[in-house]
């Protein structure tokens, strides 16, 4: 069965400094995807990056990258010059198939970033 | 290009009453699916329609169903509420096809309370 873990229930950064989010995963699966998703206060799940099984390059998304490390099954989210806007709840998630295409997403449960002025 | 939209998005109801949820997804987009979200379980998948049919479905007890209309829109429903349904719901669209990766897109969700 998939499982998405993430160890950090919450961290702290201070504004323009980088911050990594750690997101470790288990499958049986050859084709997968990895997404991370935003959720501030408001509620709404904001998609941020994908990275796909098969993809050998580190996903890159403005001020997010996507740290891919197959063989240890991790897929860190790096925030690089922290903004005041980033203090929401970070999910990690995964869904089958190639592309990430089938399938439901699982979630991890979450890491709370608090980005202090 | 208008997102995903969800109504209402908070709502009060009573112990054993039903409740009907509703989502509009991106234009163009056919794949709907829904997500409940507690503090103690987290994020759990309901289940996912595509062109009017339900695909996927998660490990929750037959109170709990949606359709989807043919123009994508999508409906969930809970009957005879209870305590523990109290829950951000979240829907999502998404598009398909094998050049498309699987990323979804999500509203705001609709926050039931139950009383």
């Amino acid at each position: 069965a998939q499982k998405i873990t993430q160890t950090q229930p919450g961290m702290f950064v201070q504004e323009k400094e980088a911050v990594t989010l750690d997101c470790t995963y288990d499958t049986s699966d050859q084709s997968y995807g990895l997404f991370w998703y935003k959720q501030p206060s408001s509620g709404e799940m904001i998609f941020l990056i994908y990275q796909g099984s098969y993809d050998e390059q580190n996903a890159t998304e403005g001020r997010y990258s996507l740290n891919f490390q197959k063989a240890r099954k991790s897929a860190n989210l790096v925030i690089s010059a922290s903004q005041l806007g980033d203090s929401a709840m970070y999910f990690c998630a995964m869904r089958e198939g190639r592309g990430g295409s089938q399938g439901n997403l699982i979630f991890g449960k979450g890491t709370k970033l608090s980005v202090k002025p | 290009k208008a997102g995903v939209t969800q109504t209402p998005r908070y709502l009060i109801k009573t112990r054993g009453q039903q409740v009907t949820l509703s989502c509009s997804p991106i234009s163009g987009h056919r794949s709907v699916s829904w997500y409940q979200q507690t503090p103690g379980q987290g994020l759990q998948f309901l289940f996912e329609y595509f062109s009017e049919t339900q695909r996927n479905k998660g490990n929750f007890p037959g109170r709990f169903s949606g359709r989807q209309f043919s123009n994508s829109r999508s409906e969930m429903n809970v009957s005879t509420l209870e305590l523990g349904d109290s829950a951000l719901y979240l829907c999502a669209s998404g598009r398909q096809g094998a050049r498309n990766t699987g990323e979804l897109f999500f509203g705001e969700g609709s926050r039931l309370t139950v009383l």
